[in-house]
């Protein structure tokens, strides 16, 4: 069975472009999350999904940040217009609700260098 | 507001030997559960270890074992019997009901043969 997975696993691009990150999660999933890490510091929750519902955005940044799950299946993360700060790698996880344990799956995350 | 502290940013131990990672948690909720996450470099998160609140024996995983203490609010790793493929950065984890995760700064843990 196919984990979680992202694309790209590495980015670089300038400030003020437009960058778009995916995840696919583990089939039949129904919860997806992103996380960000920025260099040195903890894992940040940005947004969860419940199928194609947004149920919690509190972690999103700023409006920059533009999160969609067409039809509950894979999901886009995108930075528009992107600023230094926003470097870091971006996770994607994903879980089924009533599983054992509440465990969640990650991809490998995406690297995103903004330069 | 849910926290999670690693206080030790590296670590080093000898092939073979014991290594415990500390964690500690700040949270108001009685229900959750804690867990060890993984990252070696082949950057691939790997669920290391899970641990219910509710629970009060230490959960185990081969080599791998947690000293829970949750009147403390700790959650410590012990890894026994240190291999290289243990090298990685070493995330503690605390989740609430509702899925959502809280994660500490990490450890980076390396095995030296």
């Amino acid at each position: 069975e196919a984990g979680v997975t992202q694309f790209p696993s590495h980015s670089v691009i300038e400030k003020g472009q437009t960058v778009t990150l995916r995840c696919d999660p583990i089939s039949g999933h129904d919860n997806l999350y992103w996380y960000r890490r920025v260099m040195g510091k903890e894992i940040k929750f940005l947004l969860h999904f419940v199928k194609e519902s947004k149920q919690d955005e509190s972690g999103m940044p700023n409006n920059r940040f533009l999160a969609e799950r067409t039809g509950g299946t894979y999901s886009t993360l995108k930075v528009q217009p992107a600023e230094l700060e926003d470097s870091g790698v971006y996770f994607c996880a994903s879980s089924l609700t009533g599983s054992s344990g509440n465990t969640i799956y990650f991809g490998e995350g995406s690297w995103l260098t903004v330069v | 507001a849910q926290t999670v502290t690693q206080s030790q940013p590296e670590m080093s131990v000898q092939e073979a030997e014991t290594v415990t990672l500390s964690c500690t948690y700040d949270t108001s909720e009685s229900n959750y559960y804690l867990f060890w996450y993984k990252q070696p470099p082949s950057r691939q998160m790997i669920l290391v270890i899970r641990q219910e609140a509710y629970k009060q024996q230490n959960a185990t995983e081969n080599r791998f074992s947690v000293n829970f203490q949750k009147a403390a609010k700790s959650f410590s790793l012990k890894i026994s019997d240190s291999q290289l493929g243990d090298t990685a950065m070493y995330f503690c984890a605390f989740m609430k009901l509702g899925n959502q995760f809280y994660f500490g700064t990490g450890t980076s843990l390396t095995v030296i043969p």
